[in-house]
């Protein structure tokens, strides 16, 4: 069973670059039987694709963030991670890791969340 | 369009059958999933593919989809199904989708 875990900052200064990074255990980051994806949560609000990365490098990113997203894969820590540059408030939410097998485009595994705070 | 539009809340009585639903033309291509989130947590997937439940989810969880629209159906609602449910899909693109989530609450 794969288990994921987000870890980065908790606050972001306005006009600064968001970096989060997912561990995943229980599986391998290099599988082709899963995406890795980032979703995201503001407070009291509906959950919002951010996009995701297939283990051949191929991203797929909401065409509404896609100007300020980067998402990556660091194979050798079996990690992946997420960049949001020039944060506003509106960015603040809690941010989800997740995996997504390749087969039903469905999200099995959750991380338990991180919630990011966009503030000066 | 790109987009999946679900009703803000729903109730049903305990014991009942309740069905949500979700809209959006991309459901005329691709099947749409279905999350459960109770407040504090992280979702939970109930409902995958065409009618498919992972492991551990109660039997009384159903999908279905018909045109632009799917639903879960929840028959014979627990108290413990009180929570927000959100469908989520895909488009052309490969691009994720998720509806607005529905609040449903189990009187």
């Amino acid at each position: 069973q794969l288990q994921l875990q987000e870890s980065g900052p908790g606050l972001v200064k306005p006009s600064e670059t968001l970096s989060l990074t997912c561990t995943v255990s229980g599986g391998s980051i290099s599988s082709s039987s899963y995406y890795w994806g980032w979703i995201r949560q503001p407070p009291g609000k509906g959950l919002e694709w951010i996009g995701s990365i297939y283990y051949s490098g191929s991203t797929y990113y909401n065409p509404s963030l896609k100007s300020r997203v980067t998402i990556s894969v660091d194979t050798s820590k079996n990690q992946f991670s997420l960049k949001l540059s020039s944060v506003t408030a509106a960015d603040t939410a809690v941010y989800y890791c997740a995996s997504i097998p390749a087969t039903v485009f469905s999200v099995d595994y959750w991380g338990q969340g991180t919630l990011v705070t966009v503030s000066s | 369009s790109s987009e999946l539009t679900q009703d803000p809340a729903v109730s049903v009585a305990l014991g009942q059958t309740v069905r949500i639903t979700c809209q959006g033309d991309s459901l005329r291509s691709y099947y749409a999933s279905w999350y459960q989130q109770k407040p504090g947590q992280a979702p939970v997937l109930v409902i995958y593919g065409k009618n498919n439940r992972p492991s551990g989810i109660p039997d009384r969880f159903s999908g279905s989809s018909s045109g632009n629209t799917a639903s879960l159906t929840i028959t014979g609602a627990q108290a413990e199904d009180e929570a927000d449910y959100y469908c989520n899909s895909r488009d052309s693109s490969g691009n994720h989708l998720f509806g607005g989530g529905t609040k449903l609450t189990v009187l």
